[in-house]
């Protein structure tokens, strides 16, 4: 079935220092991928998304690349402020064995940025 | 506001009892979906309906039952409460399976 294997956290970073998160999947076919943001006490945001290979979803600052010859979605800022703080979770969009799409998340990353 | 919306938002309950979680979207999205999240912040699906109709059922105690009255909404009961029940509890919707979902806000079911 498909998975998302991110790295784990928690990972703390002084403000401005460079981000990355990593994320690799297993799927059949050609899921889209995503990834989203929980900041404490809230639901999940979509930070962004590639629906294709070679696409790169950027919001924010945020910017992640949907590399299919390494099944990669690494996500990467090259400045982060303490309001980045939250966990980050990489997902993708697949299709389940009954045909049905379902989008399935790895474990998340918890980020605490320092001033 | 366009959004999902889910309540309540917190629910504390004696174990044994039942109760129920409410969910709407004003999105005009044509699927919805249950997810728990465990006190580790893992995320995994439990239900999904489109079009009212149920399409993904994961391996869910049969104490869960989804309720679909139209594609705007849809309820998550809970009979019999039991302490691994405790978790937070998301509602989502999607349009198509290239958007992402559109997450509530969540509702943290605690179970003493």
């Amino acid at each position: 079935g498909n998975s998302v294997t991110q790295m784990e956290g928690p990972v703390t970073l002084s403000e401005e220092a460079f981000l990355t998160i990593n994320c690799t999947y297993t799927a059949t076919g050609y899921p889209s991928l995503f990834w989203y943001v929980q900041y404490p006490g809230e639901g999940l945001q979509l930070l962004l998304k590639a629906t294709k290979a070679d696409d790169k979803g950027s919001n924010k600052g945020f910017e992640a690349t949907y590399r299919k010859e390494t099944t990669s979605f690494h996500l990467e800022k090259g400045s982060v402020q303490v309001s980045d703080s939250a966990v980050y979770f990489c997902a993708l969009r697949g299709r389940t064995n009954f045909g049905n799409e379902k989008l399935t998340f790895g474990t998340g990353t918890r980020l605490t940025i320092i001033p | 506001d366009t959004a999902v919306s889910q309540t309540p938002k917190y629910l504390v309950t004696q174990m044994g009892n039942d109760k129920s979680i409410k969910c709407e979207q004003n999105l005009g999205h044509d699927t919805m979906y249950w997810y728990k999240q465990d006190s580790k912040k893992f995320l995994k699906i439990m239900f999904s309906y489109n079009n009212k109709e149920l399409i993904i059922n994961e391996t869910v105690p049969n104490r869960f039952s989804p309720k679909s009255p139209d594609k705007a909404h849809l309820n998550l009961h809970i009979n019999s409460l039991e302490l691994g029940d405790s978790a937070v509890y998301f509602c989502a919707s999607s349009r198509d399976r290239v958007d992402g979902y559109t997450f509530g806000s969540g509702t943290r079911l605690t179970v003493v």
